[in-house]
């Protein structure tokens, strides 16, 4: 079936520090990918996304990459500030299926000043 | 962006009642929304796909008399948890799109707990 895994947290960084949250996924035909982000006490927003291989999405210093032979969708940034605290929610989804998504389990990331 | 709401944001309430759960699209026609729940720790898991006017389809396991969808209008749906049971806390989150969207926006979701 069609599947989500990303790496568990809670991952603790310092500020400025490099950050990767591994997400892998299992699936037919050919999704799209999405990272989400979930700040305390707030609602899912769409941080960045890729619709076919070898896509980059990026945003807000993160990005990802559509990797196709690895089935990966791993989330990067080069130096992470404290407000990027949050929940992060890898996900996949077929637009053409009416937008449903299946999600990873979420990666907590907590950054120290 | 978009912006979705969802009321209310906890509620607590005895085993055997019923809870419902409101999504409002704020500023656009939501022609689809979507119902998750989501266990501590655990992945969201679509419960549910509503579109404006039409019957919801339920995803394999849900059971549709227990979780009531409604979406009678473009900018409201609501999700009653009927006879809820102590097995029934959870964190539900919906989510919203327009006839043309590619995004699909997400309330700030509701925390329920059954006593």
């Amino acid at each position: 079936g069609n599947s989500v895994t990303q790496m568990e947290g809670p991952v603790t960084l310092s500020e400025e520090a490099f950050l990767t949250i591994n997400c892998t996924y299992t699936a037919t035909g050919y999704p799209s990918l999405f990272w989400y982000v979930q700040y305390p006490g707030e609602g899912l927003q769409l941080l960045l996304k890729a619709t076919k291989a070898d896509d980059k999405g990026s945003n807000k210093g993160f990005e990802a990459t559509y990797r196709k032979e690895t089935t990966s969708f791993h989330l990067e940034k080069g130096s992470v500030q404290v407000s990027d605290s949050a929940v992060y929610f890898c996900a996949l989804g077929w637009y053409n299926q009416g937008g449903k998504l299946i999600f990873g389990q979420g990666t907590e990331l907590s950054v120290k000043p | 962006g978009a912006v979705v709401s969802q009321h209310p944001s906890w509620v607590i309430c005895k085993s055997g009642t019923s809870v419902k759960i409101e999504c409002r699209s704020l500023d656009f026609q939501a022609t689809t929304m979507f119902w998750y729940r989501q266990f501590p720790k655990q992945s969201l898991m679509l419960m549910a796909t509503s579109n404006e006017g039409s019957k919801a389809t339920y995803e394999q396991g849900v059971e549709k008399d227990k979780f009531l969808i409604n979406h009678a209008s473009l900018t409201l749906s609501t999700l009653t948890v009927t006879s809820a049971h102590p097995e029934d806390s959870s964190f539900y989150i919906c989510s919203a799109r327009g006839p043309i969207d590619t995004e699909a926006f997400f309330g700030q979701g509701t925390r329920l707990t059954v006593v």
